[in-house]
């Protein structure tokens, strides 16, 4: 069973508007979240990144907040370019050393960006 | 220049015949792992290794086989290919298995496999 759920396929946003990708997680013991941008014919990147003492980090266009109770968490890419086309996975971590301590990854967003 | 590399990129194969697919590293990474690109599944880890022999199961272990003899190689071994295994393949390493702050996690660029 998923424990990282992008439950949105895709999303198509005009230029220079506000992109929101959205995750949600299953379990609790997860304590580090991240966003992964994938284009084609290449291997996922890093993106950013938020602990889960945190609620809110920021670099640059993309901010990613998580909201512990409801289990969820958003990456914001404001404003949106054409070169943010790409699929979005968010992934997640629990403790280090545990059964969680390994990187599961949610089913991805295909983000468009039209001008 | 640090990366992940896999070879070969692209691969057509008919089913039973055995085939490796190498994964490389230059980072002196402790953990790899190997995922599969399936579309609308997302990314899912097929075997992962946090240390030179150490390996074990992901979430989609079956039909594959891994061995890591040494810390920068992780070869990904499919001992009788079926059609269900065709997908695109990734390779990645990092620090630590976890994916706390620093220890970004390096893709490679991918393999297209495909059984007939």
């Amino acid at each position: 069973d998923q424990q990282v759920k992008q439950n949105s396929p895709s999303l198509s946003v005009q230029e220079g508007r506000i992109s929101i990708l959205n995750c949600d997680y299953t379990n609790s013991m997860f304590d580090y979240f991240l966003w992964y941008k994938k284009y084609p014919a290449e291997g996922p990147t890093f993106l950013i990144s938020i602990s889960s003492i945190k609620d809110k980090n920021e670099d640059g266009r993309f901010t990613v907040f998580l909201n512990k109770s409801a289990k969820h968490l958003s990456l914001h890419i404001v404003p949106s370019q054409p070169g943010d086309s790409a699929v979005y996975f968010c992934a997640a971590s629990g403790p280090r050393g545990s059964t969680l301590g390994r990187l599961y990854f949610g089913r991805g967003t295909q983000l468009t960006v039209w001008p | 220049e640090a990366q992940v590399t896999q070879n070969p990129r692209y691969l057509i194969t008919v089913t039973g015949k055995k085939l490796t697919v190498t994964c490389s590293q230059n980072m002196n990474h402790e953990y790899m792992s190997w995922y599969r690109q399936d579309p609308g599944l997302g990314l899912r880890q097929i075997y992962y290794s946090m240390n030179v022999e150490v390996t074990d199961k992901g979430d989609v272990p079956e039909g594959y086989k891994v061995s890591r003899k040494e810390k920068r190689n992780f070869p990904l071994i499919l001992e009788s290919p079926s059609p269900n295994q065709t997908s695109l393949y990734f390779c990645a390493s990092s620090f630590r298995a976890d994916g706390s702050l620093t220890n970004e996690q390096f893709f490679g660029p991918g393999t297209r496999l495909t059984v007939l």
